[in-house]
């Protein structure tokens, strides 16, 4: 079945750092590819996704491109603030109906 | 603010008690899943209703059941509980059925504590 590999953490990190976390994925056909983000106290929400191979997401300085040669869609952001600490979590959808599935997670703390 | 609704935040209960976690999908949205979210296991996808029909199942026990209302709430039952049900328990709404580009809008979670 479908599946996500992310890199464990938790991932400490200074102010301005440069910042990869890296997401495998396992799946059937053409999946679409998720990066959400969950703030201490919040639900998750979208970060960004890319719907075919070679598509690079985008949002708030963070960028994932899908790489269907290497089942990858790894999240990179070029210097993180302390306000991008939170939980980041990759995700994929397969063909057809078929909900989310997604990894488990990954913690980013970032020190000033 | 995501639209998505749950209660209740916190719950505390024993072992072998029944909780019933509620959530009010964003207005418009037809398609309701349930995710439990722990330490060890990560975001497991439990169960999606659309329009008040159940179209997917996860790694659901048949101790937890969920449906979802003509007004679109859902609801989802844990009985017999355990102490390893503990964990927090997130609804999310979407548009559609799924399709490739849906996007999932998560409430907030119930953090369930069972003693």
């Amino acid at each position: 079945g479908n599946s996500v590999t992310q890199m464990e953490g938790p991932v400490t990190l200074s102010e301005e750092a440069f910042l990869t976390i890296n997401c495998t994925y396992t799946a059937t056909g053409y999946p679409s590819l998720f990066w959400y983000v969950q703030y201490p106290g919040e639900g998750l929400q979208l970060l960004l996704k890319a719907t075919k191979a070679d598509d690079k997401g985008s949002n708030k300085g963070f960028e994932a491109t899908y790489r269907k040669e290497t089942t990858s869609f790894h999240l990179e952001k070029g210097s993180v603030q302390v306000s991008d600490s939170a939980v980041y979590f990759c995700a994929l959808r397969g063909s057809g109906n078929t909900p989310l599935v997604f990894g488990k997670g990954t913690r980013l703390s970032v020190i000033a | 603010d995501s639209g998505v609704t749950q209660t209740p935040k916190h719950l505390i209960t024993a072992t072998g008690q029944r909780v019933t976690l509620r959530c009010s999908p964003r207005s418009g949205d037809l398609s309701v899943y349930w995710y439990q979210q722990s330490l060890d296991q990560g975001l497991q996808f439990l169960i999606q209703y659309y329009n008040g029909e159940e179209r997917a199942k996860g790694n659901i026990l048949e101790r937890f059941s969920a449906q979802q209302f003509p007004d679109l709430h859902s609801e989802l039952n844990l009985s017999s509980l355990e102490l390893g049900d503990s964990a927090l328990y997130f609804c999310a709404s979407s548009t559609t059925t799924g399709g490739n580009t849906g996007e999932l809008f998560f409430g907030e979670g119930s953090r369930l504590t069972v003693l």
